[in-house]
């Protein structure tokens, strides 16, 4: 069964102070990783997809990266209005029509 | 920007009533989806779609069906609700690259 497992569940931050949150997956033959950022109220927002192991992406003061078991989301320099949820998901190759198995989420809260 | 809008934002129904939840999306996109999202469980699939008139069951499906008759609006049917079917519904929108979703604002249903 595909298991996407999100490390910690919740994290409180100073402004500026730099972190990053966990995916671990074990799904059969990875097709891609995909972050989301959900804002309270609202729909995930999409932020990033890995292909493949070493692959890296970067928007603002985020940057994903994927290992063969893993995928970081390193926040840098954080600020309050990078509070949210972040999810993780994946899709296993040969999954039909998107099907993306999703983690819990962490809970990001950056505080001033 | 895509836009994916939902039919309302909060709905509270009375147990064995039927409900129906819609979605719009405007990028003529050919897959589209709808989750659930309870607390400690994540996002779960009900139902996909990847064409008009075409549905494959997700991971929840018992209790609801779906209807997609034009390509921009899937619907989302409790036949007969349930308290346990109280959540927050989030449908989404996929092209090309189906695993890259767009959300809408979700809608939260309260089931007494």
């Amino acid at each position: 069964e595909d298991q996407v497992t999100q490390s910690p569940e919740a994290l409180r931050l100073q402004e500026g102070e730099s972190s990053s949150l966990n995916c671990s997956y074990t799904v059969s033959g990875l097709r891609g990783l995909f972050w989301y950022r959900q804002d309270p109220g609202k729909g995930p927002e999409f932020l990033f997809t890995l292909y493949s192991a070493g692959e890296e992406k970067e928007k603002e003061r985020l940057k994903a990266t994927l290992t063969k078991k893993e995928s970081f989301l390193h926040i840098t320099a954080p600020k309050p209005e990078d509070s949210a949820t972040y999810l993780c998901a994946a899709v296993a190759g040969g999954t039909s029509y998107g099907k993306l198995t999703f983690g819990q989420g962490t809970i990001l809260t950056v505080h001033p | 920007d895509v836009k994916v809008t939902q039919s309302s934002r909060y709905l509270v129904k009375r147990t064995g009533e039927k409900v129906f939840l819609e979605c719009v999306q405007d990028m003529d996109h050919e897959n589209m989806f709808w989750y659930r999202q309870d607390p400690g469980l994540g996002l779960r699939l009900i139902y996909f779609s990847y064409d008009v008139k075409m549905k494959e069951k997700g991971d929840i499906p018992e209790g609801y069906s779906v209807s997609r008759e034009k390509k921009e609006r899937f619907s989302l049917i409790l036949e007969s609700a349930s308290t346990n079917q109280t959540s927050m519904y989030l449908c989404a929108s996929g092209g090309t690259s189906p695993e890259t979703q767009y959300f809408g604002p979700g809608t939260r249903l309260l089931v007494l």
